[in-house]
């Protein structure tokens, strides 16, 4: 069963271009949360998505960011016209159908801005 | 406002003793508490959770500690040891919301 797949690891960007982060989640997983890390800070919460459908994006900047998961395929979050402050690692997440169990991260694409 | 607090950013041990890492929350609604360990460059790694109705969860080394009346959990190791060095994650969440993380305690354990 494999873990939950986060794509690239690693993406530069130009300040001014888009961002798209992938994220599969586990097999049978429905839920799916991204996370941002700034350095030297802990894991912040950005949208909560379930196929189709934002449940919350309360942690989400208002504009230039936004996500989605579609019936079929990944989770994508955009950025567009990134800036230099958007450099982080990003973490996805998913959770099965019982929401009183751990979630299960992926390890991140680290987006830096030049 | 940070819902989940880890007051204390760095604890250094040395091997064989217990590690104490401790956590506060503020939101009496969380009713599922958890922590993860994260390494560099890597993604936070789920380690124990304790749910609301309990006050106390243990596996091996690992054992979590809740105080809902002081809004206080902890996770205490006990032999420490060199590999267990990381960063320790507080994580909660109510009622299957996301789960709402604290800065984190980097935790050094000495050989």
């Amino acid at each position: 069963n494999a873990g939950v797949m986060q794509n690239p690891r690693h993406l530069v960007r130009r300040r001014g271009q888009e961002a798209r982060l992938r994220c599969s989640p586990m097999k049978g997983h429905s839920h799916v949360y991204w996370y941002r890390q700034l350095p030297e800070e802990g894991l912040k919460f950005m949208v909560y998505l379930q196929k189709e459908n934002i449940i919350d994006e309360s942690g989400m900047p208002k504009e230039r960011f936004s996500a989605e998961f579609p019936k079929e395929g990944p989770s994508i979050l955009r950025i567009q016209q990134v800036v230099r402050g958007d450099s982080a690692a990003y973490f996805c997440a998913s959770r099965g159908q019982n929401l009183n169990t751990e979630a299960f991260f992926g390890q991140g694409t680290r987006l830096t801005v030049v | 406002d940070q819902q989940v607090k880890q007051n204390s950013p760095s604890l250094s041990v040395q091997e064989g003793r217990i590690s104490i890492l401790n956590c506060d929350y503020t939101n009496s609604m969380f009713d599922y508490f958890l922590w993860y360990k994260k390494y560099p460059a890597e993604g936070p790694t789920f380690l124990i959770s304790i749910s609301s109705i309990k006050d106390k969860n243990e596996d091996g080394r690992f054992t979590v500690f809740l105080n809902k009346s002081a809004k206080h959990l902890s996770l205490h190791i006990v032999p420490s040891q060199p590999g267990d060095s990381a960063v320790y994650f507080c994580a909660a969440s109510k009622a299957g919301t996301a789960l709402i993380f604290g800065k984190g305690t980097t935790l050094s354990v000495s050989s």
